[in-house]
């Protein structure tokens, strides 16, 4: 069954800094692989997606992805972090293996910007 | 675009009380799911309907867990006797039919179960 990994619980960075929030995964087939992002109280929203393509993938409100299938990873950045950006991030994944495809969330991993 | 809606934001009940949870997905949306959000942790799939046929509910403790989704478009989660560990956000989302498509999600409905 697919699974995913975000090594780290917590992210510090300073206002205005790259970010990078590291997400690793497992699947028997080729991966769709995605990013939300949950603000307290709040659902989940989407910010990104790979599904085929180019491997660096751009979604909203400046962040992007890059895939590297050698790695099995897919590390979410942003190159200048806004406290605004301070939330909860979930990836997900979904194995077009054999089988049932449902998305399969991390634990998260909480981002802090510090002005 | 309406996003999907949920009832009620939050509950709080006594332990072997019954609960049931209300969704209404996307217009257009063929797929709808039901995640569990404990704290601390990310969101567990529960159930997953495509139109009114379910596709995956390994997940599900269905000994005190059910969902309906008639007619294809709104859904009820239903907990019958509710557990002290059932406390969590309940989380439905819905997405247009293809695996490579995103979901959107409601705000959740929390539960407390005391």
């Amino acid at each position: 069954a697919q699974s995913v990994a975000q090594p780290e619980d917590q992210v510090n960075v300073a206002e205005g800094n790259p970010l990078t929030v590291k997400c690793t995964y497992s699947v028997s087939g080729n991966p769709y692989l995605f990013w939300y992002v949950q603000y307290p109280n709040r659902g989940l929203q989407f910010l990104l997606k790979y599904i085929t393509g180019d491997n660096l993938v751009k979604g909203s409100y400046g962040f992007e992805a890059e895939f590297n299938k050698s790695q099995t990873s897919f590390h979410l950045k942003k190159p200048s972090a806004l406290v605004s950006d301070s939330a909860l991030y979930f990836c997900a994944v979904r194995d077009m293996g054999f089988g049932n495809n449902d998305m399969r969330f991390g634990a998260g991993t909480r981002l802090t910007v510090k002005p | 675009e309406a996003g999907v809606a949920q009832s009620p934001r939050y509950k709080i009940i006594e332990k072997r009380q019954s609960v049931a949870f209300w969704c209404n997905p996307i217009s257009g949306h063929a797929t709808l799911y039901w995640y569990q959000q404990i704290l601390g942790q990310g969101p567990k799939l529960l159930i997953q309907f495509q139109n009114n046929g379910v596709v995956d509910d390994s997940q599900l403790p269905k000994d005190r867990f059910s969902a309906e989704r008639l007619k294809g478009v709104d859904s009820t989660l239903k907990i019958q006797p509710a557990k002290l560990e059932d406390s969590a956000v309940y989380l439905c989302a819905s997405s247009l039919m293809g695996s490579g498509t995103e979901a959107f999600f409601g705000q959740g409905t929390r539960l407390t179960v005391v």
